[in-house]
């Protein structure tokens, strides 16, 4: 019984690496969403894609962010020269239609950037 | 699992007791709210939506109130659980059928044996 799942569950990186995070959505959802997370804050928008196509990458913090789903199933959320202000964890959200109710969660990925 | 919200405003009921989480959303053209619940080392998960031409709806234990008036959004959880200990989000959709939503910082709920 498929939830959303996400890749690592936790990752180190030194300040300067590239990190890439992974989500598996639920199968057939069209949406997918990334939000990131600091600690004592709610989910934060970082971008959405509608089957292959990134329709808003508004809420990426900077252009080392970038974020792809090919195929239109698994997602890729990518950050390079991670810096300290990275830290939190990355959530992937999906959903059957294209307005986003009802979004089910994966567990996160907890970036931790020393 | 890592911690959600260490420093989040945490309400303390005993078990048993009924529990009120509010929350204050800031756009009055929001017209979509989800409450949220989130445990320690897990995503968000659906607890209940409401639409903005409602007051109220009820699920199992669970009931949502929209105040449009004063832009005011509550939780109310009927005898309280262990299992109800978490961090509650609610959220808001800011624009009528689009994706976006924006999540409010949080409550931490502890329910006290």
């Amino acid at each position: 019984g498929a939830g959303v799942s996400q890749s690592p569950r936790y990752k180190v990186a030194k300040r300067g690496q590239d990190v890439a995070l992974r989500c598996d959505p639920i199968s057939g959802h069209v949406s997918l969403f990334w939000y990131q997370q600091a600690l004592g804050q709610g989910p934060e928008f970082l971008t959405y894609f509608q089957n292959e196509a990134q329709l808003d990458k508004s809420g990426l913090p900077s252009d080392r962010f970038f974020a792809e789903r090919p195929e239109g199933s698994v997602s890729t959320l990518k950050i390079q020269r991670t810096q300290q202000e990275d830290s939190a964890v990355y959530l992937c959200a999906s959903s059957t239609g294209t307005s986003g109710y009802e979004q089910y969660f994966g567990p996160g990925t907890r970036l931790t950037v020393t | 699992g890592e911690s959600v919200g260490l420093h989040l405003p945490t309400l303390s009921v005993q078990e048993g007791d009924n529990s009120i989480i509010n929350c204050a959303y800031s756009n009055s053209a929001s017209d979509y709210f989800i409450w949220y619940k989130q445990e320690s080392g897990k995503g968000p998960q659906f607890i209940i939506d409401i639409r903005s031409n409602m007051d109220k709806r009820q699920g199992q234990r669970v009931t949502v109130l929209l105040n449009k008036t004063v832009k005011h959004l509550s939780l109310q959880i009927a005898a309280t659980q262990p299992g109800d200990s978490a961090v509650y989000f609610c959220a808001e959709n800011r624009a009528s059928g689009t994706y976006k939503y924006i999540f409010g910082t949080g409550t931490r709920l502890k329910v006290l044996a």
